[in-house]
This record gives structure tokens, sequence and C-alpha cells, in this order.
């Protein structure tokens, strides 16, 4: 089976860094997957990682540890439209490569 | 226009009533999915498709049915709506990269 453990919520302030973790428990891994998803609307992809290290896309970037079961999404500069929900995804290691949601961790931002 | 469409955005109906909530991609995947989000549940797959041939469960498919009439449509059926399947439901696809998922904008389905 699969277990992904995000916190529920954070606050952070208007530009400010955040980092949001996400450890998981998988019987096998094929790739770990972050996702936004602003209130009412659906989410979009920001980064994927399957090797070990640190994957950076101009103010976010994410880090993965497969020995640890770790990941972390870093948040740079943040902005009040940064304020949405972050979900941590792993792909089935199966044939099918599906993903399986964590459950998502709300970002605030503060001014 | 929205690559992956979905239809109704918004529907109340009555327990045991049929829904059928409708996708439609111009994104020319041939990956479809079918998940629901409920709150402090997060997204959870109800069914997939990786052609017209292919349909798959996913993690909880009960009381659910699918239908994929074509590369670019895939419909979730409830047959005999109940309380409980009261959720958000996202259609998605995605190409070569498999766990890069494109979504619809949701459908949210409410059963009284």
């Amino acid at each position: 089976g699969q277990n992904i453990d995000q916190p529920t919520e954070m606050t952070a302030t208007e530009g400010a860094i955040v980092q949001i973790n996400c450890t998981y428990q998988t019987s096998g891994f094929n790739g770990l997957f972050w996702y936004q998803q602003h209130a009412g609307e659906a989410p979009t992809f920001l980064s994927y990682n399957v090797l070990d290290g640190l994957e950076e896309k101009g103010r976010f970037s994410s880090f993965l540890s497969r020995s640890k079961g770790y990941s972390y999404l870093l948040l740079k500069e943040l902005q009040m439209k940064d304020s949405a929900s972050y979900l941590c995804a792993v792909r089935d290691p199966t044939g099918a490569n599906n993903l399986f949601f964590g459950t998502g961790t709300r970002l605030t931002v503060i001014p | 226009d929205a690559d992956v469409t979905q239809t109704p955005r918004n529907r109340i109906t009555k327990t045991g009533k049929r829904i059928m909530l409708e996708c439609s991609q111009t994104k020319g995947h041939d990956r479809m999915y079918w998940y629901r989000q409920d709150p402090g549940l997060g997204l959870r797959l109800i069914y997939y498709s990786f052609d017209v041939k292919d349909i798959n469960k996913g993690e909880i498919s009960d009381g659910y049915s699918v239908s994929r009439q074509a590369q670019a449509k895939f419909s979730l059926s409830l047959e005999s709506a109940i309380p409980n399947q009261t959720a958000l439901y996202f259609c998605a696809t995605s190409g070569t990269r498999a766990g890069e998922l494109f979504f619809g904008e949701g459908s949210r389905l409410t059963v009284l």
C-alpha cells in the first residue's frame, strides 16, 4: 500500500521562504510529484523528482531523498498568490504508473 | 477554451438517481482518469483508461462505472447515486510522462 503524510496547514509571510514536507511509505517508488491547487480550482503540475537531490524551477524547488522516503517543496519570495493547497503524490511502481496523492497542505500567505 | 472540459460543473441530485459526468479533451492524450476529492481525504482514483479498449478500476470504483467513447471522451456514471458520493470529481489526462496530469475544472456533485 501507499502512505503519504503532509502537514495539514501552514502559514507564512509574504516575501519569506516556506518549506512543505512530505514523507511517504510505498511498496516501491517510481517518482514523486508536487501539484498546486487554488481553492475551487483544478490541481496544476509543479514538479517531478525521480532521483535524489534538488530540482529548481524559478521560485519553486523540490527535493527528494529516496532512502529517507522524504521530499520537500521550497517556495521562495512568497507572494499572496501562492496561497493554495500543495499536493504531494507518488507514482505507482506497478505497470499502471498511476499517482497516489497525499491529503495536501493548505498554505496561507499573510502580508 | 480549456484543454480538458467537464460537464456539468455543478449538479444536485437525489438518492437513487442515475448521474453521468462527461469529460472531453483536446490534448490528444491516450490516458484519461477520473478522481474524486473529499475534504481531508485528498484525491482518490476511481477509474482510468489508457486507450479506448482499456478500462481499469482504481482505488474506489465501487458504485461507479465508466465509458471511453473515443480517445477524447471519458464519462463517469453513478448508476444509483447515494449521499456519500457527494464530492468534487475531476477528470484528468496524461501524455508521455505518466504522472504529469492535466485536470479538468471539476464537477461538484451533491446527492441529497
